[in-house]
């Protein structure tokens, strides 16, 4: 299995711009998650899916934000206006089974917005 | 918001010796998670320990948790460069809580 994938790998976009960021979760796994890691708050938890439904956004930081899951292999992060605050590094990470069981992590989305 | 608070927030030593890092977190939890991150990469999960266990080895690596005292502690014995990373914890919270927290991680670096 390729893991985790991710993509972009970077993004460099201006403010006010939409940014898109995608997951493919590893196939069978039934639950996704989505984090945000900054040098100022660290890895935080954003939103997690089980069975490709939002079971908790409170982690989302505003309105801005917005998340789907279309399919069990699929998801995407979006903010729409960005602002320069939400540069940062964006992880999916899946598992299965049980929320609290391992997580296995992408290797990122760099997101910086000018 | 973070759960886990790491400590210290880094540490240097020299390889062959061990690093010790703990993680003190503030509500009941089910179970705690340690993971790596090696720089510019994702998180490598290391070893889980439930509440109901008090210690866990996997290789090099022992931890501990200590439910009473709300804490746990990750030690790498026997340190080589390759363990220069971020380090980790995160907790997977009750009934009422049941989503992962991370802590802010420790930076550790050994020297060859």
């Amino acid at each position: 299995d390729a893991g985790v994938i991710q993509s972009p790998r970077h993004e460099v976009t201006e403010m006010g711009q939409e940014v898109t960021l995608r997951c493919k979760p590893i196939s069978g796994h039934d639950y996704l998650f989505w984090y945000r890691q900054t040098m100022m708050r660290g890895l935080e938890l954003l939103i997690y899916f089980n069975n490709n439904v939002p079971i908790d956004d409170s982690g989302m930081p505003e309105d801005r934000f917005s998340a789907k899951m279309p399919n069990a292999s699929f998801s995407t992060l979006k903010i729409q206006p960005s602002e320069p605050r939400d540069s940062a590094v964006y992880f999916c990470a899946s598992s299965i089974g049980q929320i609290y069981n391992e997580q296995f992590f992408g290797p990122g989305t760099r997101l910086t917005v000018l | 918001s973070q759960q886990g608070e790491e400590d210290p927030q880094a540490l240097s030593i020299q390889e062959g010796e061990n690093a010790t890092m703990n993680c003190s977190y503030k509500t009941s939890i089910n179970n705690l998670q340690w993971y790596r991150q090696n720089s510019g990469r994702g998180l490598v999960h290391l070893i889980l320990i439930r509440s109901n266990e008090r210690e866990k080895h996997s290789g090099r690596l022992r931890v501990t948790l200590d439910t009473s005292k709300k804490s746990s502690s990750l030690l790498i014995t026997a340190s080589r460069a390759a363990d220069t990373a971020s380090y980790f914890c995160a907790t997977e919270g009750g009934f009422e809580n049941n989503d992962m927290r991370f802590g802010a991680g420790t930076r550790l670096t050994v020297k060859p």
